[in-house]
């Protein structure tokens, strides 16, 4: 069975200050892993995905994540963040063929100027 | 291009009542997927249907229930609603291939209050 854990449900970090949202999975195959931000009343949007390609992925709005099999973590980062990325983020992974993605329960990021 | 687009964005109804939420996928897209998200238990999948068929079912009661159309948009119905039902419904499309590297696309979601 695939399922995501997000360490930490509160991240608040300083304008300009790193962004590190932590994401560990569990697969049985190789998984394809994404990440997800949604906007107070919005759906969600994609940022980036893992699909074995390369192991570094960079995503939009300047953010991205490493994934690391021995770790089985994918977390996500951005080197200066921004008040506009005050939102919640979601890392999910692929359930295989089937398409269905089972979502971790998500990290609010708090954005201080 | 169109974005996924979901309709009511809002609505209440109240116990005992069903309800049915409208999906219209991105142009070209026949995969459709229905998801539950609540502050308790976060996004929880509902079914996914591709060509009309219902593919594949989470772990739900059956007074949710789906279908999609020959134009790939998608209902979800809720019988005899619950208190506990109140959450936002996001529809998702995807591109016509199976495989587990495609993105998928959301709406904007129902937001669904029960009374």
């Amino acid at each position: 069975a695939q399922s995501v854990t997000q360490l930490g449900s509160h991240v608040s970090v300083s304008e300009g200050a790193l962004v590190l949202l932590r994401c560990n999975y569990s697969s049985s195959v190789p998984p394809y892993l994404f990440w997800y931000v949604q906007y107070p009343n919005q759906g969600l949007q994609l940022l980036l995905k893992y699909t074995s390609a390369a192991t570094l992925v960079k995503g939009i709005n300047g953010f991205e994540a490493e994934f690391k099999k021995s770790e089985t973590s994918f977390h996500l980062t951005k080197p200066s963040a921004h008040m506009r990325d005050a939102a919640e983020y979601f890392c999910a992974v692929n359930r295989g063929s089937q398409g269905n993605l089972i979502f971790g329960k998500g990290t609010k990021l708090s954005v201080k100027p | 291009k169109a974005g996924v687009t979901q309709t009511p964005r809002y609505l209440i109804k109240t116990r005992g009542q069903q309800v049915t939420l409208s999906c219209s996928p991105i142009s070209g897209h026949r995969s459709v997927s229905w998801y539950q998200q609540t502050p308790g238990q976060g996004l929880q999948f509902l079914f996914e249907y591709f060509s009309e068929t219902q593919r594949n079912k989470g772990n739900f009661p059956g007074r949710f229930s789906g279908r999609q159309f020959s134009n790939s948009r998608s209902e979800m119905n809720v019988s005899t609603l619950e208190l506990g039902d109140s959450a936002l419904y996001l529809c998702a499309s995807s591109l016509p291939s199976s495989g587990s590297n495609h993105e998928q696309f959301f709406g904007p979601g129902t937001r669904l209050t029960v009374l």
